[in-house]
């Protein structure tokens, strides 16, 4: 199945700073990238998300980039606010028949300090 | 205001007993879907069903089981069965998805489920 890999597990910047998160994934076949913010004890909230016939999507102060060929993703959020400070989670949608089964990373604790 | 709900937010149990844990949307989606999140983990796919009476197993179905007699329903039931129950339980739900193109998993808000 799916595996999806998720770096670093804790990042820290200052106010203004960008920050960039990465994930691999190891099925060729997955076709959708999801990225969700999750704050303390709610449930996770989709920010932007990309297909695999899309190399780069951007919205606003967040950006994600593709490459299909080295499989994979990473998150870009620029001139970063304290609000942006969560946990961040990649995903990967296989192919096929397996519908809607999205596989997660490990997630990313993004502190934004003032 | 369309959305999930999950109730109660904070559930305790004793070691033994089943519990149910309710999920309720009002999106009008087909699809809906369990995640259990752990300390330091990802989300993992427990069951998800595609339409009203069928359900699939996701990655760590052993010690769970659900219905889905309602399209807006999707009640999660954790067993005795499960050796490690205590976790965040996560519901999810989107439309349903023709020759698979993807649609967006909009999630509630959770439960936190201690057994003790």
């Amino acid at each position: 199945g799916e595996n999806v890999e998720q770096h670093p597990s804790t990042l820290s910047v200052q106010e203004g700073d960008s920050a960039v998160i990465k994930c691999t994934y190891s099925d060729s076949a997955s076709n959708y990238f999801p990225w969700y913010k999750q704050e303390l004890g709610k449930g996770p909230q989709l920010i932007i998300d990309i297909r695999s016939n899309v190399g780069e999507k951007k919205d606003q102060r967040i950006a994600v980039t593709l490459n299909k060929t080295a499989k994979h993703f990473s998150l870009h959020i620029t001139e970063t606010q304290p609000e942006d400070s969560a946990v961040y989670f990649c995903a990967a949608r296989a192919g096929g028949t397996s519908y809607g089964k999205l596989t997660f990373g490990q997630g990313t604790i993004l502190t934004v300090h003032p | 205001d369309g959305g999930i709900t999950q109730s109660p937010k904070y559930l305790f149990r004793k070691e033994g007993q089943n519990v149910t844990l309710s999920c309720e949307q009002n999106l009008n989606h087909d699809a809906m879907y369990w995640y259990r999140q752990d300390p330091g983990q990802g989300l993992r796919l427990i069951y998800y069903s595609q339409i009203v009476n069928d359900f699939q197993k996701g990655d760590i179905a052993e010690g769970y089981s659900v219905s889905r007699e309602k399209k807006e329903s999707f009640p999660l039931t954790v067993t005795s069965a499960q050796k490690n129950p205590t976790a965040f339980y996560l519901c999810a739900s989107s439309k349903y998805e023709y020759a698979g193109a993807p649609y967006e998993q909009y999630f509630g808000p959770g439960t936190r489920l201690t057994v003790t």
